[in-house]
């Protein structure tokens, strides 16, 4: 969806770099997602923001920080990146309104490599 | 505790013949069920949702998904298969109407042969 946007699109790094990947989206939405997509698990959710103050964990947080700059942008650091955190990160979105709170949009992914 | 499961690691399916994507779950009262597919280098686009209401959900690009509350089931169907289908699709199930507390399954490949 050109509307939610991620920046690399593709990085590798080596083991103990940090690292920032960013999120941008242009949907007005309040509240923003990261995700993490490994082969044969689905997707699992990191962090997620509901508005600039609101910031909270999600189910595989550790190892990981976020930073909700403004509503539009939500970024994610790997404060030491280790091989295991290679893999498939999705930033999603979605809206305030009670009829649609629960759809989520989708950036198009940034392929993270560690070695 | 919330789970989804999806049996099927991929779906093989002839062009213009039917197809089905499996998708079972376990919640903790009314479930909230979705469906989403991921085509090559892209992210993750919602296909259609359950919340309440009539059984037989429609969607996107003439997919349909059938709530069966009994069987604790919510299969993506479609009566006739384009190559263009061909794609990774994701169930994904939540206790609550937020998007916070969603569940993915761990997706099925869909390949439509010509």
């Amino acid at each position: 969806d050109a509307d939610v946007t991620q920046t690399p699109r593709n990085r590798i790094t080596k083991t103990g770099k940090r690292i920032m990947l960013e999120c941008s989206q242009t949907k007005g939405h309040d509240r923003m997602y990261w995700y993490r997509q490994d082969p044969g698990l689905g997707l699992r959710l990191i962090y997620y923001s509901f508005d600039v103050k609101d910031i909270n964990k999600g189910e595989i947080s550790d190892g990981y920080s976020v930073s909700r700059q403004a509503q539009a942008k939500f970024s994610l650091s790997l404060e030491s990146a280790i091989p295991n955190q290679t893999a498939l990160y999705f930033c999603a979105t979605s809206d305030l309104l009670l009829r649609d709170t629960d759809t989520q949009y989708f950036g198009p992914g940034t392929r993270l490599t560690v070695l | 505790a919330q789970s989804v499961a999806q049996p099927e690691d991929q779906v093989n399916v002839a062009e213009g013949n039917p197809l089905t994507v499996k998708c079972t779950y376990s919640v903790s009262g009314n479930p909230y069920l979705f469906w989403y597919v991921q085509y090559p280098n892209r992210g993750l686009q919602f296909l259609l949702k359950y919340i309440t209401g009539d059984n037989l959900v429609k969607g996107s690009y003439g997919f349909e998904a059938e709530f069966n509350k009994s069987q604790t089931s919510f299969h993506l169907k479609k009566p006739s298969a384009l190559v263009s289908d061909s794609a990774l699709y994701f169930c994904a199930v939540s206790a609550y109407s937020s998007a916070s507390k969603i569940i993915f399954g761990s997706g099925t490949r869909l390949s439509i042969r010509p």
